[in-house]
Parts: C-alpha cells; structure tokens; sequence
C-alpha cells in the first residue's frame, strides 16, 4: 500500500540554524501538507500546498517557514532560523482531492532545537 | 475556534471492554475524522463521516455524528491491547479551508 514517507526520522539543530524537513507523498495525490505536533500538545495545521503554490497557511507559518515542491515527488518543509519553540513533531500528509477525504500521514520528523 | 474539546482526556479500560470517546466542536464542518496515533509516531486515518450521515461503521469501529449538537463520538468494541494508543478527531470545514482541525485526543489504555 502507498504511503508518505519522511526524512529524516529526527533532526538535532542549534537555534538559528536552517533545517529542511523532507517528505515524499504518495505519487498521485496532488493536495499537500504540513502539521506540527509540539510535545503533549494538538496536532496544529501549517500550511497546504497545491499546484505549486501554498492555497492556506497558518499564523503559525510565518516569514521563517517556506515550502517547496522542488521535483515531482518530493515536498520540503524549511525553517529559516529555528528558534526552541519550533521544536516539534513535523508531520508531512496528502490527500487526493480537496474535500470529504481523509489525509495520509507521514511518520513524522522529530524537529529538537537546542 | 474551530474545534472544541475531546473527552475523556483518558481513558483506562480492560480487553475485551468496549471504550467510547467524544469529541465536540464548533462550527459547522463537511466531515468529522478520527485518527489513531501510537506513543511517537504518525497518524493514522480510521474513519471519515460526512456532515450528512449520522453513523458509520468500519469493523470494530462505530461512529456518531450529530450535527445539532456539534458532537461526534468513537466506539471500539471488543477492545484489545493494541487498541492501546491516543484518539483524535478532526474536522474540516470549508468555511476553514481543506485543513485538518485537531481536537486535544484521548490517550485510551486497554489493559490485557
């Protein structure tokens, strides 16, 4: 069965440092996204991709946070200047259409900042 | 807010016990999810109900939706130890966009 992968499994980064979270979604969807998870915390929506350019994102994705489709399968996630706060749980999820589906999710990235 | 609040934030119970979790939100969505996550790794998707229908059904799992209510509820009949995990539920709703709105989940525990 198809499913999104991620790399790396866990990223140790020093505050201020550029980190690039990888995902590979599965090869026929074409809706795109990321969540974090900060530890004992929701699941918290960042941002959706579609066609090539971001459709929503959320406050929490700010001027620090990019994505990028670079190639055909895979989807970036890139955090400009971590701060500790952005220590987290990335999760990379695609989805076939837009509405009334359900998202498949990656395994996760565990983003620590030190 | 989208979303409301999940309950019970845990939750303990027996194999072979049916457990039932709860989730309410806010505004009007176009479907409810529920999502299964084990300690530390990703999520996965285990049933989608539409803003039309009132019960779903997928193996052990049933569903409950009332709209009325802004309410939706899980039961896992016949619990087993591997059951054991935490339980979201998540709403979409188009006046939101296509996101995933997370609710605070339940940590279910089945003891064998």
């Amino acid at each position: 069965e198809p499913e999104v992968t991620q790399t790396p499994s866990h990223q140790v980064t020093q505050m201020g440092q550029e980190v690039i979270l990888r995902c590979v979604p599965i090869s026929n969807h074409l809706y795109f996204y990321w969540y974090r998870q900060i530890l004992g915390q929701k699941v918290e929506f960042l941002v959706s991709f579609y066609n090539n350019e971001i459709s929503e994102k959320s406050e929490i994705f700010d001027d620090q946070f990019s994505v990028e489709r670079p190639d055909g399968s895979n989807f970036t996630l890139k955090i400009r200047s971590t701060k500790l706060e952005d220590s987290a749980m990335y999760f990379c999820a695609s989805s076939p259409r837009q509405a009334l589906v359900e998202q498949y999710f990656g395994p996760g990235t565990r983003l620590t900042v030190t | 807010s989208q979303q409301g609040e999940e309950d019970p934030q845990a939750l303990s119970i027996q194999e072979g016990e049916n457990a039932t979790m709860n989730c309410s939100y806010k505004t009007s969505i176009n479907n409810l999810q529920w999502y299964r996550q084990n300690s530390g790794r990703g999520l996965v998707h285990l049933i989608l109900i539409r803003s039309n229908e009132r019960e779903k059904h997928s193996g052990r799992l049933r569903v409950t939706l009332d709209t009325s209510k802004k309410s939706s509820s899980l039961l896992i009949t016949a619990s087993r130890a591997a059951d054991t995990a935490s339980y979201f539920c998540a709403t979409v709703s188009m006046e939101y966009g296509n996101k995933l709105v997370f609710g605070a989940g339940t940590i279910l525990r089945v003891k064998s």
